[in-house]
């Protein structure tokens, strides 16, 4: 069965370093998706990814977070200065937008910790 | 802003009997509602969909059912097994007129199916 995968599993950074988190979505699907989930909180809307351009964006989604489909395989987050407060589970998502529904799979999740 | 409320954050049930889990939203432009399960250290799995325009969809031991005018909406697992027990996230989407429909979720329910 396809399926979502993430790398790394668990990433470990010095605040103010960049990271870059990276996602592999199921191969036919042409939406994706980036979510986290701060330990104890739900899960929260990202950004959302298209035809190579963002199609929405969260407020938490600022100017130090950037995505980007480098080829035909691969979607990564990119955060350019991190701090303490993205320490969170990222979750990269797909889905093809059948039917005007959108179901989105879900990868495993990357555990970011900022120190 | 909590467009998605699972009030129970916890529900504790016997193998065999059946689970209910609960989901009120408040955004009436929703049109499309999710349900996730989500083990320890894993990203969230999709389990079943329902769109507004339907009541009740169902899906071998798991069926939800759609109340639009409460704005609720329910998720049975009939019967419950002990691998069962994870957290049930339930999420919601509108179509907002682009190409992504982005995922609101609730806080979650942990269910746990006692043998």
């Amino acid at each position: 069965e396809p399926e979502v995968t993430q790398t790394p599993s668990h990433q470990v950074t010095q605040m103010g370093q960049e990271v870059i988190l990276r996602c592999v979505p199921i191969s036919n699907h042409l939406y994706f998706y980036w979510y986290r989930q701060i330990l104890g909180q739900k899960v929260e809307f990202l950004v959302s990814f298209y035809n190579n351009e963002i199609s929405e964006k969260s407020e938490i989604f600022d100017d130090q977070f950037s995505v980007e489909r480098p080829d035909g395989s691969n979607f990564t987050l990119k955060i350019r200065s991190t701090k303490l407060e993205d320490s969170a589970m990222y979750f990269c998502a797909s889905s093809d937008l059948g039917q005007g529904t959108d179901t989105q799979y879900f990868g495993p999740g990357t555990r970011l910790t900022v120190l | 802003d909590q467009q998605v409320k699972q009030n129970s954050p916890s529900l504790s049930v016997q193998e065999g009997r059946i689970s209910i889990l609960n989901c009120d939203y408040t955004n009436s432009m929703f049109d499309y509602f999710l349900w996730y399960k989500k083990y320890p250290a894993e990203g969230p799995t999709f389990l079943i969909s329902i769109s507004s325009i339907k009541d009740k969809n169902e899906d071998g031991r798991f069926t939800v059912f759609l109340n639009k005018s409460a704005k609720h909406l329910s998720l049975h697992i009939v019967p419950s097994q002990p691998g069962d027990s994870a957290v049930y996230f339930c999420a919601a989407s509108q179509n907002s007129g682009g190409s992504n429909y982005k995922l609101t979720f609730g806080k979650g329910t942990l269910l746990t199916v006692n043998p």
